[in-house]
């Protein structure tokens, strides 16, 4: 299996442009979570998925922010308009969800840059 | 508050020792933790699980403690390799048994020759 993939894996944009980072999850997992990574904060979870389903947006930062999960081999997150402070890595992860705790699988990560 | 935390002072040892890493939390009643590994530039590496009610967890040169009581977990590699050094992460289930993990801020280790 191929893994995670995310593209692009670099973004440079400039404030206040539209900015979607894409996923695809390891095939068969069923569920799915995006993360944002700074020095500062650390690993934050911001939205996670369980069958295509939001199950917890709770650490999505603002309005800007929105992810969608059309189906089980995809999955979108988008920020507009984009901010320098928007900076940051950010991953994916996915992994199967049977009701009891599992490993997650992450990806390589988009690396934004908002000037 | 809710609060992870990891050594935030990088930890440098020596070829051959034991690195030991330390994983204190509060106002969390996690069902399991987990320990992961990150090199630069990529995305972390899931190492081992333990749960609430296992006191001890090994793998191969890595062992993982979990004390519910101290509210802390501490993983240890034996006979260290500089190939080891990297950032290591804890993260803990966040809905006492869903798939919801919540990261510390990470240690970074180096193994020195």
């Amino acid at each position: 299996d191929a893994g995670v993939i995310q593209s692009p894996r670099h973004e440079v944009t400039e404030m206040g442009q539209e900015v979607t980072l894409r996923c695809k999850p390891i095939s068969g997992h069923n569920s799915l979570f995006w993360y944002r990574q700074t020095m500062m904060r650390g690993l934050e979870l911001l939205i996670y998925f369980n069958n295509n389903v939001p199950i917890d947006d709770s650490g999505m930062p603002e309005d800007r922010f929105s992810a969608k999960m059309p189906n089980a081999s995809f999955s979108t997150l988008k920020i507009q308009p984009s901010e320098p402070r928007d900076s940051a890595v950010y991953f994916c992860a996915s992994s199967f969800f049977a009701g009891a705790e599992g490993e997650q699988f992450f990806g390589p990560g988009t690396r934004l840059t908002v000037l | 508050s809710q609060k992870i935390e990891q050594n935030s002072e990088a930890l440098n040892i020596q070829e051959g020792k034991t690195a030991t890493l330390t994983c204190n939390y509060t106002n969390y009643s996690p069902a399991y933790l987990q320990w992961y590994r990150q090199d630069p530039g990529r995305g972390p590496v899931f190492l081992l699980l333990i749960r609430e009610n296992e006191k001890e967890k090994r793998k191969e040169r890595l062992k993982v403690t979990f004390d519910t009581t101290l509210k802390q977990s501490l993983f240890h590699i034996t006979a260290s390799q500089p190939a080891d050094s990297a950032t290591y992460l804890c993260a803990l289930d966040d809905t006492g048994g869903g798939n919801k993990l919540t990261f510390g801020t990470g240690t970074q280790l180096k193994v020195e020759l």
